[in-house]
């Protein structure tokens, strides 16, 4: 079955330290997202791309990169972690804008 | 600002109570509209969602929601809350942006 899948689940890391998080989809959607999830602040968008070579930057984009070099992957960086990073972080795709997301099982993140 | 909002932010019911969540959109144009679910320690998952036609939509496990557009509202509802309906409901609307622009969060609790 077609599916979207995050690694690592669960990291820890220092401030200062970069860090990447995967996302991979195998349902061949052209639309791919990156959220991240606080209390408080339901979703938030982060980065998000409608192919490949295509990024472009949400809400809350600072110190977050991503790149699209295939359909099935999104890669989201975090240049230098911060405190502020620490938080849940939901990767997404859609057949096309405005349809349904999909999302992952999200990665929880610890920034010490 | 276009933006989403959620009301209730922490519901308490009893098995069998009824159930409805808010949800106001501010945008005057076309819409998608969505209630994603996330049950404790798992990802959003799709509950509903309304493209156009009927504005009354079903979904699983008893979950309906009706369009209602001079209100900018898409209401979540259930006639019987069961204890395996204790969650958080996001509610999420495509308004014609990057991507989707998600409320806050109600977090449901079911006492037995």
């Amino acid at each position: 079955d077609a599916e979207i899948t995050q690694s690592p689940r669960h990291k820890i890391t220092e401030t200062g330290r970069q860090v990447t998080l995967a996302c991979h989809q195998t349902w061949n959607h052209n639309n791919m997202f990156w959220y991240r999830q606080d209390l408080g602040h339901g979703l938030r968008l982060i980065h998000y791309s409608y192919g490949v070579q295509d990024t472009n930057k949400g809400e809350v984009s600072d110190g977050y990169s991503v790149s699209r070099s295939n359909t099935e992957d999104l890669p989201l960086t975090l240049e230098s972690a911060a405190s502020s990073q620490t938080s849940v972080y939901f990767c997404a795709s859609s057949p096309d804008r405005g349809k349904t997301q999909y999302f992952g099982p999200g990665t929880r993140l610890l920034v010490l | 600002a276009q933006s989403v909002s959620q009301h209730n932010h922490h519901v308490i019911l009893s098995e069998a109570a009824s159930l409805e969540l808010g949800c106001n959109y501010s945008y005057g144009g076309t819409v998608n509209l969505f209630w994603y679910v996330q049950y404790p320690g798992q990802h959003l998952q799709l509950l509903l969602k309304y493209f156009s036609g009927d504005p009354l939509v079903k979904g699983i496990k008893g979950f309906e929601a009706e369009f209602i557009k001079s209100k900018f509202s898409f209401n979540l509802r259930k006639p019987s809350v069961q204890w395996s309906d204790t969650a958080e409901y996001f509610c999420a609307v495509d308004m014609g942006r990057r991507a989707l622009t998600f409320g806050s969060g109600t977090r449901l609790q079911v006492q037995p």
